[in-house]
């Protein structure tokens, strides 16, 4: 079963528009949750976080909310800029540590 | 410093033959781990190695996969026997303690394919 989804395979944003990336799970216990982003031929880096027990968490151009009773979570990046133009993986962690469930991933587009 | 390194970058294999995949993680962290990407998917879980701590293998699709990691540092996932259902690409992370949503970081896979 799939326990973090990612339901848009795909957005495209146009340059310094706003781009919202959706993500939902189903189980309650994962306590904290990340973002990846992924360019083609490299491994997932590192994006942004946030603790369950914050509804929000912002860096720079990037902010991530959390709506734990709808069980879903939103990356958002503003303003968008083609370099932001890659694949974005929500993941969610159980007990704070240990293997990441990853959802299907978006592969966002931002034209110039 | 360096980053997560894995080897080779490609292969390609028969169908039957086993192969060996390589990660160095960055050094110091205890915390490493194997996910693989089949094509059109998400990053699935294989096996989680924590000092020296048993790992936890949950994710291991079948018993043709095993992964060793020796003296803490360098690991080796192998899958014996491969089949078609194998080619995906191949990522390991590792992190430096098990602490609260403590960053993976990423090496840039391997990418295999099986004939």
């Amino acid at each position: 079963d799939q326990q973090v989804k990612q339901n848009s395979p795909s957005l495209s944003v146009q340059e310094g528009r706003i781009s919202i990336l959706n993500c939902d799970y189903t189980n309650s216990m994962f306590d904290y949750f990340l973002w990846y982003k992924k360019y083609p031929a490299e491994g997932p880096t590192f994006l942004i976080s946030i603790s369950s027990i914050k509804d929000k968490n912002e860096d720079g151009r990037f902010t991530v909310f959390l709506n734990k009773s709808a069980k879903h979570l939103s990356l958002h990046i503003v303003p968008s800029q083609p370099g932001d133009s890659a694949v974005y993986f929500c993941a969610a962690l159980r007990n704070q540590g240990g293997k990441l469930i990853f959802g299907q991933g978006t592969e966002l587009s931002v034209k110039p | 410093g360096a980053g997560v390194s894995q080897s080779p970058s490609n292969k390609v294999t028969e169908k039957g033959k086993d192969v060996e995949l390589r990660c160095d993680p960055i050094s110091g962290h205890t915390a490493l781990y194997w996910y693989r990407q089949s094509l059109g998917q998400g990053l699935e879980f294989l096996i989680y190695f924590q000092g020296n701590s048993a790992p936890d293998k949950s994710g291991l699709p079948s018993d043709r996969f095993s992964a060793e990691r020796t003296g803490g540092s360098v690991s080796t996932l192998t899958i014996q026997r491969t089949q078609q259902e194998d080619s995906a690409v191949y990522l390991c992370a590792s992190s430096p303690l098990r602490l609260a949503g403590e960053t993976q970081y990423f090496g840039p896979g391997t990418r295999l394919l099986v004939l």
